[in-house]
């Protein structure tokens, strides 16, 4: 069993549409990272979160860290919002991360 | 926010060609670096661990021999791929943090190697 799992695996919308992805850890950890990976392969970190709620534009990131639990919310989606969105935590006393295999999100005009 | 640059972008050349991929944090000093390879439709896989001025650690079944990392300043780490082959394709992809506890990481754009 993975370390970090996201669900679901694909997701296709409407554009508009409000998307909730969700990530489950078996770890204890003492942040989470919410990244963006575009087809052309670069990332960018969303959020970094180790309580409660942040959020940035039309992003809100959730975490409860009692139920090892944490969701990525994304409102009035848009077809740029197409990408691969994963959860990665850290877990240790250094900066490493342990990643989740990605959701891959397409967001249709 | 932070600026990590890596270059080159995409690198096409023989097999048994060396390929010397650079990190370059812009605006922060980066105290660890870290190297990741990405295989089409996986998650990151880490490579290994760079801290300043000392050797990187290599995650298991990782040759130190055929990647080699370089981390001699605060704003460069360098991977290079000795004596690569096709099986050597792959994006790569680093990444860079102050190291301290709880210091997000911040990511390069990627190198995508293709080895003939």
């Amino acid at each position: 069993k993975n370390e970090v799992e996201q669900s679901p695996q694909n997701l296709t919308a409407q554009e508009g549409e409000f998307i909730t992805i969700n990530c489950s850890y078996s770890v204890g950890i003492s942040a989470l990272h919410w990244l963006q990976q575009h087809p052309g392969g670069g990332i960018v970190s969303l959020f970094m979160l180790s309580s409660g709620k942040k959020k940035h534009g039309r992003l809100i990131a959730t975490i409860n860290i009692q139920e090892k639990h944490s969701s990525l919310h994304i409102t009035a989606s848009h077809p740029r919002d197409s990408a691969v969105y994963i959860c990665a935590v850290y877990t240790g006393a250094n900066s490493k991360l342990t990643f989740g295999k990605g959701i891959t999100l397409s967001v249709r005009p | 926010g932070a600026v990590v640059s890596q270059h080159p972008s995409r690198v096409i050349c023989k097999s048994g060609t060396s390929v010397k991929i650079e990190c370059r944090s812009l605006d922060f000093q980066a105290t660890t670096m870290f190297w990741y390879r990405q295989f089409p439709k996986q998650s990151l896989m880490l490579m290994a661990t760079s801290n300043e001025g000392s050797k990187a650690t290599y995650e298991q079944g990782v040759e130190k021999d055929k990647f080699l990392i370089n981390h001699a300043s605060l704003t460069l780490s360098t991977l290079t791929v000795t004596s690569a082959h096709p099986e050597d394709s792959s994006f790569y992809i680093c990444s860079a943090s102050q190291g301290l506890r709880n210091q997000p990481q911040h990511f390069g754009d990627g190198t995508r190697l293709s080895i003939l």
